[in-house]
């Protein structure tokens, strides 16, 4: 079955570079359509999308944190990576990986809309001095 | 960017009730709306995309509705279970996808 799991370092220091990494199992980022989003949530707060990479390397952003945003993969490994530069204590979140799919299973079509399923178990990430 | 607001914010509710759950968006989204379930420190859970297609797996008490900038999650029975926080998510024009901002549903 599908499984994501998040992994990187617990606490960071303001203006330095996160780097998370997101271990897939169950299928293959080779395989057209698929795709991993990157999605944090700040204590008690909402989720914010942040990052998608399609199987075909095609990359989207946030507008509001692209500039600070980068997100890779590496099929030999099974794993998107996803940097984020300059981090502040604004940026304490749980950071999930999550599978993005488009599969219907009720028409057993694919729809042109994205959503995610399943998620990863998240990463608490503090920035802190 | 289209922004998903969410009513109410938060609900209290008893088991066996009808509970439903709006969300509205900016401008239309057609049918291009999914819905998840978070539980306290666990990852939002896939409960409805498209609207209104049940995820494999799920309780049928749960059901949703809506296309346009209008949507609802009704869950017809609460259980126990379902006390949780409810998020809905559109990527009708993206980036960014964007949620709602959560309605958390706690036991009276």
């Amino acid at each position: 079955q599908i499984a994501l799991k998040e992994s990187g370092p617990a606490l960071v220091k303001p203006t330095q570079t996160l780097t998370l990494t997101c271990t897939i199992s169950g299928f293959s980022l080779t395989t057209s359509g698929v795709g991993v989003g990157w999605i944090r949530q700040p204590p008690g707060k909402a989720l914010e999308w942040l990052a998608l990479i399609f199987w075909d390397d095609d990359k989207h952003y946030s507008p509001s944190l692209k500039n600070r945003l980068t997100i890779t993969k590496d099929t030999s490994k099974n794993q998107v990576v996803l940097t984020m530069t300059n981090m502040d204590p604004v940026d304490t979140a749980t950071y999930y990986c999550a599978h993005r799919t488009n599969y219907d299973h009720l028409w057993g079509t694919y729809r042109p809309d994205n959503w995610f399923d399943p998620w990863g178990q998240g990463t608490l990430v503090t920035v802190s001095s | 960017d289209i922004q998903m607001t969410q009513s109410p914010s938060s609900l209290s509710a008893s088991v066996g009730d009808r509970v439903t759950i709006t969300c509205r968006a900016s401008q239309s989204i057609s049918s291009y709306l999914n819905w998840y379930q978070q539980k306290p420190g666990k990852a939002p859970k896939l409960l409805i995309y498209a609207a209104s297609i049940l995820q494999s797996g799920v309780p049928s008490r749960f059901s949703g509705s809506g296309s346009g900038t209008d949507f609802t999650l009704t869950i017809s029975s609460l259980q126990p279970e379902d006390f949780a926080t409810y998020y809905c998510q559109q990527s009708y024009n993206y980036p960014p996808i964007t949620f709602g901002q959560g309605t958390r549903l706690e036991i009276k």
